[in-house]
């Protein structure tokens, strides 16, 4: 069974452009959680996806926007990119995305902004 | 809103020696808790969870966590660590419904030789 895929894998970027994310969940699962990984802050949740309906959203300003698909592929766009923005965006699936319910996390993608 | 505390950011311990990583969360209602580990360059991986039942859970590659409910903790140990344990380990807490997953900051083992 293939795990999580998240593409690009790493990427580069300068301040004020913006950039699109992508992630595909294990067959079958129908959440789809964000979260941003930083040496500093942790991983901080995003946002979450179920039947591409957005669910739960965390604390991040209106740049930071995503968006599931009827396959529940899920993409996550941030736009006008601050240095800030630099992180690891990890995506992370599961059956129901509740409760007890495993997460099953990506490699991530590793964006910079210069 | 649930909260967790990772009280170590770094921990190096020595192979073969002992090792608690320690977690306290806050949380007024029922809990769901878990330890995922992250490898260099790696995802995170689920290493153990409590659910309900037994407040003792274990992992495949010797690793225990206990829940305490009284003191709102959930440390990790192992009895003896290899070299190969070597990660970024993180706590993190859940409640029923559609909440989301809330971690730890991490807790960085390094296991010296």
């Amino acid at each position: 069974k293939a795990g999580v895929t998240q593409t690009p894998r790493y990427l580069i970027k300068t301040r004020g452009q913006q950039v699109t994310l992508s992630c595909s969940p294990i067959s079958g699962h129908r959440s789809v959680s964000w979260y941003q990984q930083t040496p500093g802050q942790g991983l901080q949740f995003l946002f979450e996806y179920f039947s591409e309906t957005q669910r739960n959203k965390g604390n991040f300003p209106g740049r930071f926007s995503g968006r599931q698909f009827s396959n529940s592929r899920s993409e996550m766009n941030v736009s006008t990119l601050e240095l800030g923005d630099s992180a690891l965006y990890l995506c992370a699936s599961s059956l129901e995305g509740t409760g007890s319910g495993e997460l099953f996390f990506g490699e991530g993608s590793r964006l910079t902004v210069l | 809103a649930q909260s967790v505390t990772q009280l170590d950011s770094q921990v190096p311990v020595f192979e073969e020696a002992p090792v608690e990583l320690r977690c306290n969360y806050s949380s007024s209602v029922s809990v769901y808790l878990f330890w995922y580990v992250q490898y260099p360059n790696q995802g995170l991986q689920l290493l153990l969870k409590y659910l309900s039942g037994s407040t003792l859970v274990k992992s495949i590659n010797g690793f225990e966590a206990e829940f305490n409910k009284s003191q709102t903790s959930f440390h990790l140990r192992k009895p003896s660590v290899h070299i190969s344990d070597t990660a970024e380990y993180f706590c993190a807490v859940r409640t029923a419904g559609n909440t989301p997953l809330v971690f730890g900051k991490g807790t960085r083992l390094s296991v010296i030789a």
